[in-house]
């Protein structure tokens, strides 16, 4: 069975820094795309970022580009997102998400329960 | 960017109706790489559709998608108690995998 979970959430101040992990297990984690995606408080989905499975391709959202950094630890079965400088409106549930099937070109297929970071003075 | 918007934002439907729902694109979607998620009250969102047609594992087929280019429709055949949620579109074709901002079915 496919598990992905989070860790690494809680409140912070504007401007601080988190760093947010995903441990998975139930499949061969070095074989698929991940991603994080977020959710702000009674707000819908925001892709955040994706990596392949060897980490070759990386992209962001521009509202996070140049303050997010997403990698992964394929010997540990993790992904991480480590977000600097945050703001008030990277308040949300962050879900770490794994591609459905191989290949780079994939729809989120696995779904963790994710974790509440806020941002907050 | 692409953009997705669905329509309508909120569905008011009883138990054993037809819904549709919409999501275009601001500009055509490659190879109909569109996906479909449910999402319940303080749940994970859980993939229905995606490559624009096709059934994930598990899925009724009561729920089906369609469409191509620009325009995409999700269609739950026969309303069951347990669909009324909201549902959102993503297109996975461009490297940044961008989401609709969701219909909400409700009970009418």
């Amino acid at each position: 069975e496919v598990q992905l979970v989070e860790s690494g959430g809680g409140l912070v101040k504007p401007g601080g820094s988190l760093r947010l992990s995903c441990a998975a297990s139930g499949f061969t984690f070095s074989s698929y795309s991940m991603n994080w995606v977020r959710q702000a408080p009674g707000k819908g989905l925001e892709w955040v970022s994706s990596i392949s499975s060897s980490s070759s391709y990386i992209y962001y959202a521009d509202s996070v580009k140049g303050r997010f950094t997403i990698s992964r630890d394929n010997a540990k079965n993790s992904l991480y997102l480590q977000m600097n400088s945050l703001r008030a409106e990277d308040t949300a549930v962050y879900y770490c998400a794994r591609a459905l099937n191989f290949g780079v070109v994939n729809p989120v297929g696995y779904w963790g329960q994710g974790t509440l970071v806020t941002v907050s003075s | 960017e692409i953009v997705l918007t669905q329509s309508p934002g909120t569905l008011s439907l009883s138990p054993g109706e037809r819904a549709t729902l919409s999501c275009r694109a601001s500009q055509s979607v490659s190879s109909s790489y569109l996906a479909w998620y449910q999402q319940k009250p303080g749940q994970a969102p859980r993939l229905l559709i995606y490559g624009a047609s096709s059934r994930a594992t598990g899925i009724p087929d009561r729920f089906s998608g369609s469409g191509s280019g620009t325009d995409f429709t999700l269609t739950i055949s026969r309303l069951e108690p347990e669909d009324f949620a909201v549902y959102y579109c993503q297109q996975y074709g461009s490297s940044r995998g961008t989401f609709g901002q969701g219909t909400k079915l409700e009970i009418k």
